[in-house]
């Protein structure tokens, strides 16, 4: 089955800890998203990479860095600058838009990792 | 002003109503529509795009008004299993972030039996 996983499900860190959230997909899709999503609010862009070996900030990047050393992979740390890390945090990926300037296509997420620093 | 902005409810509907969001986009530049539904606790799923002409998914149908810049979402004969948060998603429509989806902080829908 074609899809995105994520892991582990659940992570508690402590204080001062880096901590890395796994993310793999098997859609060959070339884009691929982290979000972070706080109770009650949208989902908010932190990283995301359209090829291998390039990504690019999001909107609250300050204190998280990623890697896209492979197509399939695109894992997130959560550094300890990083002041309020307890979320959900969404990966996700997508085909790339098939012209520059054009629609974009949707993207498919998985199931996500909850962080909660103790 | 929100670049996307819905109303977050919740709204409560009976089995069988027929219910209605709206959502606000600011960007006039924006291309890309969306809707997805994110249960409690889970990841967003597509629910549909939303075109220019409008488009229609067995009870659901969604519109978009370009004049007036917005998409809604039109749920008939709800279901309990309707139950969840509805996500308004639009691509950023500066030059800046034509790249990225810009997700609404959703609407609630509750469907008592």
């Amino acid at each position: 089955d074609g899809g995105i996983t994520q892991s582990p499900k659940y992570l508690f860190r402590k204080e001062g800890q880096n901590v890395t959230l796994s993310c793999e997909q098997n859609l060959n899709h070339d884009a691929m998203y982290w979000y972070r999503q706080d109770p009650g609010q949208g989902l908010r862009l932190i990283y995301y990479s359209q090829i291998v070996n390039d990504f690019q900030k999001g909107d609250i990047a300050e204190g998280y860095s990623v890697s896209r050393e492979k197509k399939e992979s695109f894992p997130l740390t959560v550094t300890s600058a990083q002041k309020n890390p307890t979320a959900f945090y969404l990966c996700a990926s997508s085909p790339l838009r098939p012209m520059s300037g054009g629609p974009l296509n949707e993207q498919f997420f998985g199931p996500g990792t909850r962080l909660t620093v103790l | 002003r929100k670049e996307v902005e819905q109303d977050p409810g919740p709204f409560n509907v009976p089995e069988g109503a027929t219910v209605a969001f709206n959502c606000t986009y600011s960007n006039s530049a924006s291309q890309s529509f969306f809707w997805y539904r994110q249960d409690c606790r889970k990841e967003p799923k597509l629910l549909m795009s939303v075109y220019s002409s409008g488009n229609e998914d067995g009870r659901f149908t969604a519109q978009l008004n370009r004049a007036s810049q917005y998409i809604s979402l039109l749920i008939r004969d709800s279901k309990l299993s309707d139950s969840a948060t509805y996500l308004c998603v639009v691509n950023g429509g500066s030059p800046s972030n034509t790249g990225k989806l810009i997700f609404g902080q959703g609407t609630t829908l509750q469907v008592k039996p």
